[in-house]
C-alpha cells in the first residue's frame, strides 16, 4: 500500500525558499502513470491546491502561485519535492503531499482526485 | 477557477441522525463526453488530513461505511451521513477536478446534538 511522508524545515524566513520533499514507499513513483500533488492549509483554515506533476516530469500549478512554485521529481529518490520562493506570514501552512487518481482521456493518463495522503508538515514562516 | 460553496458551515446531529452536507459549484461539473460528475468528497478529522470518502460524485471509496452516501449532479451535490456516530465528528470538503485548478469547498463541520 502506497504511502506518502512530508519533510522539511518547520520555520523558514520571510522572503526566502520553503522547501518540502514527499518521499513514497510502498510503490515506485514512476510505476504506472500517476500524478502526484501538493496541497496546503493554513492552521483553523481549508484546503488550497497548489500544483501537480506527471511520472514524466510535466506541471501544472495553481495561478495564484505559479510565480513562486515548482515542483520536481526524482524517480532514482522515489521523492518529488515543492519550492515556493519569495514566502511571507500567509505561506504558513500545514502543507500536504498526494497521490492523484487517473484514468485515460483523449488518448492519454488525465489526473482526478488526490486519494493517497501524506501526513503534512507544518511550516512557519516567520523572523 | 471553479468556486465550490459550502451548506450549511457547521451544523449538529443526533448520534443515529442523519446529516446533509451541500456543495454548489460556480460551473457544471458533468462532463458530457462520459456522463461523469468530477466531483468528490474528504472528511477530516483534527490532525489529520483529508480522508477520500466519495468520488464521481456517488462512488464511495474501499474501506468507507456505507452510511456515507454522495449524490448531485451538474452544479449541485450532496453528502449524507446516514444514522450519524460519534467518529464521524470532522470537517467535511468537496473537491472538483473538473478543471486547474482543483478547489475546494470551505468545508462544514459536523458536531453531535
Amino acid at each position: 500500500q502506497v504511502q506518502l511522508q512530508e519533510s522539511g524545515p518547520g520555520l523558514v524566513k520571510p522572503s526566502q525558499t520553503l522547501s518540502l520533499t514527499c518521499s513514497v514507499s510502498g510503490g515506485s513513483i514512476s510505476s504506472g502513470s500517476y500524478y502526484w500533488s501538493w496541497i496546503r492549509q493554513p492552521a483553523g483554515k481549508g484546503l488550497e491546491w497548489i500544483g501537480r506533476i506527471y511520472t514524466s516530469g510535466n506541471t501544472d500549478y495553481n495561478p495564484s502561485l505559479k510565480s513562486r512554485v515548482t515542483i520536481s521529481i526524482d524517480t532514482s529518490r522515489n521523492q518529488f519535492s515543492l519550492t515556493l520562493g519569495s514566502v511571507t506570514a500567509a505561506d504558513t501552512a500545514t502543507y500536504y503531499c498526494a497521490r492523484v487518481s487517473w484514468g485515460y482521456c483523449h488518448g492519454g493518463p488525465c489526473p482526478y482526485y488526490m486519494d493517497v495522503w501524506g501526513k503534512g508538515t507544518t511550516v512557519t514562516v516567520s523572523s | 477557477d471553479i468556486v465550490m460553496t459550502q451548506s450549511p458551515d457547521s451544523l449538529a446531529v443526533s448520534l443515529g441522525e442523519r446529516a446533509t452536507i451541500n456543495c454548489k459549484s460556480s460551473q457544471s461539473l458533468l462532463y458530457s463526453s462520459n456522463n461523469k460528475n468530477y466531483l468528490a468528497w474528504y472528511q477530516q478529522k483534527p490532525g489529520q488530513p483529508p480522508k477520500l470518502l466519495v468520488y464521481w460524485a456517488s462512488t464511495r471509496e474501499s474501506g468507507v461505511p456505507d452510511r456515507f452516501s454522495g449524490s448531485g449532479s451538474g452544479t449541485d451535490f450532496t453528502l449524507t451521513i446516514n444514522s450519524l456516530q460519534a467518529e464521524d465528528v470532522a470537517v467535511y470538503y468537496c473537491l472538483q477536478y473538473y478543471t486547474t485548478p482543483r478547489t475546494f469547498g470551505q468545508g462544514t463541520k459536523v458536531e453531535i446534538k
